[in-house]
């Protein structure tokens, strides 16, 4: 089956730090990946929506010069959190697709995120 | 815009008893998908079933169920015979066209805490 990676897995960095975050599509190619983010016992929150060769749509509310995404071939996509501070500390799960309406989405194991 | 309703915020049955876990879906869209997800305490979300707007058969898995129904927009799911196994986080999901863009985007309903005691 399609399988979707990301790296690191869990990452604790120092507040005011940048911290970057992988995405791959490993045996297909995403069209599109999604970045979510999760906070303990809620569901995941759509952050932004990457196109491969354009600019990530940013959902209502979130800071795009906080959180970059670049989506920069087929099968990588990157978030970067940009000056992190510990409200920043989150679960980000990221998501990618081969086709545009959705038939398959495949998601990655997340990435625990912590501020101090 | 589209939106996904999981009513149920947590729900707790004994062992062996069946549980239904109801989801509401909003979109304008009238091609979409709908898809359930189990989130064990790992956080890797666990992918159970895909269904498109076309095709409203229900469908069975093991113990696992879906009754899809396009007039209440609705796409219910039900676990016979529940397992301690069964415990954990389930995410019902949308996905549809983001408002006329190329490209739709996933949407999650607020997800369900299920806890099946022994």
């Amino acid at each position: 089956g399609a399988v979707v990676s990301q790296h690191p897995s869990w990452v604790i960095c120092k507040s005011g730090t940048s911290v970057k975050i992988e995405c791959r599509s490993l045996d297909f190619q995403a069209t599109t990946m999604f970045w979510y983010r999760q906070f303990p016992k809620q569901s995941l929150m759509l952050m932004a929506t990457s196109n491969e060769g354009s600019k990530a749509t940013y959902e209502q509310g979130v800071e795009k010069d906080k959180f970059l995404i670049n989506h920069a071939s087929l099968t990588l996509s990157t978030l970067t959190v940009t000056s992190a501070h510990p409200e920043d500390s989150s679960f980000y799960i990221c998501s990618a697709t081969p086709w545009r309406e959705g038939r398959g989405v495949y998601f990655g194991p997340g990435t625990r995120l912590t501020v101090t | 815009a589209q939106k996904v309703t999981q009513a149920q915020t947590e729900i707790s049955v004994v062992e062996k008893e069946d549980v239904t876990l109801d989801c509401v879906y909003e979109t304008r869209d009238t091609t979409y998908y709908l898809f359930w997800y189990k989130q064990p305490p790992s956080g890797e979300l666990v992918f159970l079933i895909r269904r498109n707007s076309f095709d409203e058969q229900n469908e069975i898995s093991g113990r696992y169920s879906w009754n899809f129904q396009k007039s209440t927009s609705s796409f219910n799911f039900t676990i016979t015979a529940s397992q301690v196994v069964d415990s954990a986080v389930y995410f019902c999901a949308l996905f549809a066209n983001a408002g006329g863009t190329s490209y739709g985007k996933l949407t999650f309903g607020q997800g369900t805490i299920l806890t099946v005691h022994p």
